[in-house]
């Protein structure tokens, strides 16, 4: 099967807090993608990162960082020194086989995050 | 800015009324396709076209009829909705069929879509 899982419906956090969001995939594939999106209330899909099953070193962005780790089917995101503005709904996304040779992405439920000033 | 552009952001629609969702992008893309997204869900596919041909269409009810009329363009017809069908519609283009390149994907800002 191929699935996404983010048991983290919501999180509220105080600005400056670090704050992790989960992401748990399963996949039969041995090479595969991972992304994250932000979502803000816009509406739009905001593209933060894609990590290749091959490539387990972690990311820096700025205040944000990324932990991927096969061995627990994880990919894990942290935003440091949150700030009001990182308020949105997340979503992790596995690049999977759909019908016909194609790929699509399988979105997990998402995490809405609210940072409080 | 969005480097895909949906219209119109809002619509309001009867359940007897006929309206279509647009979207547009310049990228050079070759595979577009539309989401729906339901309030406090992911977004789920609904249809992918690749070089203006439909290669997936995740059964979706005949209600929703897409077209392709050129490779910047997308449009999805609505037509005898019903109030479930309510909610966000995103667009999205890809380098290559289905979901290639860095990005995955980039995504539109959607269309609301109430059905009254």
């Amino acid at each position: 099967a191929q699935k996404v899982t983010q048991a983290q419906t919501e999180i509220s956090v105080v600005e400056k807090e670090d704050v992790t969001l989960d992401c748990v995939y399963e996949t039969r594939d041995t090479t595969y993608y991972l992304f994250w999106y932000k979502q803000p209330p816009s509406g739009e899909l905001v593209f933060l990162i894609r990590r290749n099953s091959f490539d387990e070193q972690n990311e820096i962005s700025g205040r944000y960082s990324w932990n991927f780790q096969k061995s627990t089917s994880s990919f894990n995101f942290t935003i440091t020194a949150s700030q009001v503005v990182d308020s949105a709904v997340y979503f992790c996304a596995l690049k999977a086989r759909a019908s016909g040779g194609y790929n699509k992405l399988i979105f997990g439920a998402g995490t809405r995050l609210a940072v409080h000033p | 800015d969005t480097e895909v552009t949906q219209t119109p952001k809002h619509l309001v629609m009867g359940m007897t009324n006929k309206k279509s969702l647009k979207c547009e992008q310049h990228m050079g893309h070759r595979a577009m396709y539309w989401y729906k997204q339901k309030a406090k869900k992911p977004p789920e596919l609904m249809f992918v076209y690749s070089y203006e041909k439909l290669s997936i269409n995740e059964s979706v009810p005949s209600r929703f009829s897409p077209e392709c009329p050129n490779s910047s363009l997308l449009n999805l017809h609505l037509h005898a909705l019903q109030p479930e069908d309510s909610a966000l519609y995103l667009c999205a283009s890809s380098r290559e069929r289905g979901a290639g390149g860095v990005r995955g994907a980039f995504f539109g800002q959607g269309t609301r879509l109430t059905v009254v």
